[in-house]
């Protein structure tokens, strides 16, 4: 049983297309994220939604759009590929706690090459 | 911009040697902060979520030790093994759920 799951996990296309990454978890939480690993093996949120309302949106081209169907899926669609979005995309999610102590549950990653 | 600091860079230990990790961040905002375990080609998997000061969290062999007052976290594990080897990463949470990521720490344990 996956826990977040992420498909494609490789996606090779060329500059100029549009592509969309899936997401979706079966924990029943109640936000999901995107982050993007840079070149430097940096971890960086791009997105986070909690029951499909965008609440983080971090400085992120305009050509990538998350969309979040249910609270159980989270796709991130990206418009015009550029030879810098190669990278991996790794989907998260929590159950977000008054408390603060809560995990977020990555997926495998998607790794994506533009040519 | 935040910032979250981890060191060493990288760690060479041998089996059953004892190690720890540092993670610094900064002192103002604090929510919360993670340690996670990432094996090469595979997703990051959490150890700890600590959220008060003088948190002390222990799974197994390894422990983590939380200072939100002078901004750091220290992770130990004790009697490393080959299994061990991982980049050990930590992050920051300010405001809802954003997790702000260090460069981790490689750590390879020779049998």
């Amino acid at each position: 049983d996956t826990a977040v799951s992420q498909t494609p996990k490789y996606l090779v296309t060329q500059m100029g297309n549009d592509k969309s990454i899936k997401c979706e978890q079966n924990l029943g939480h109640d936000t999901m994220y995107w982050y993007k690993q840079d070149s430097k093996k940096f971890l960086k949120i791009m997105f986070s939604y909690n029951n499909k309302e965008l609440i983080i949106n971090e400085t992120v081209p305009n050509r990538f759009s998350p969309k979040s169907p249910d609270k159980a899926h989270l796709n991130l669609h990206i418009n015009s590929l550029e030879l810098g979005d190669s990278a991996v995309y790794f989907c998260a999610s929590s159950q977000v706690r008054l408390t603060g102590a809560y995990e977020q549950y990555f997926g495998p990653g998607t790794r994506l090459t533009v040519t | 911009i935040l910032n979250v600091e981890q060191s060493p860079q990288s760690l060479h230990v041998q089996e059953g040697d004892s190690t720890n990790f540092t993670c610094s961040f900064p002192s103002s905002n604090f929510y919360a902060l993670h340690w996670y375990r990432w094996e090469t080609a595979k997703s990051p998997e959490a150890l700890f979520v600590m959220t008060l000061n003088g948190d002390e969290k222990k799974k197994g062999r390894i422990s983590a030790t939380l200072n939100t007052k002078e901004g750091y976290s220290y992770l130990y594990i004790k009697g490393s093994q080959p299994e061990d080897s991982a980049t050990y990463l930590c992050a920051f949470r300010t405001s809802y759920g954003k997790l702000t990521f260090g460069q981790g720490t490689i750590l390879t344990v020779h049998p």
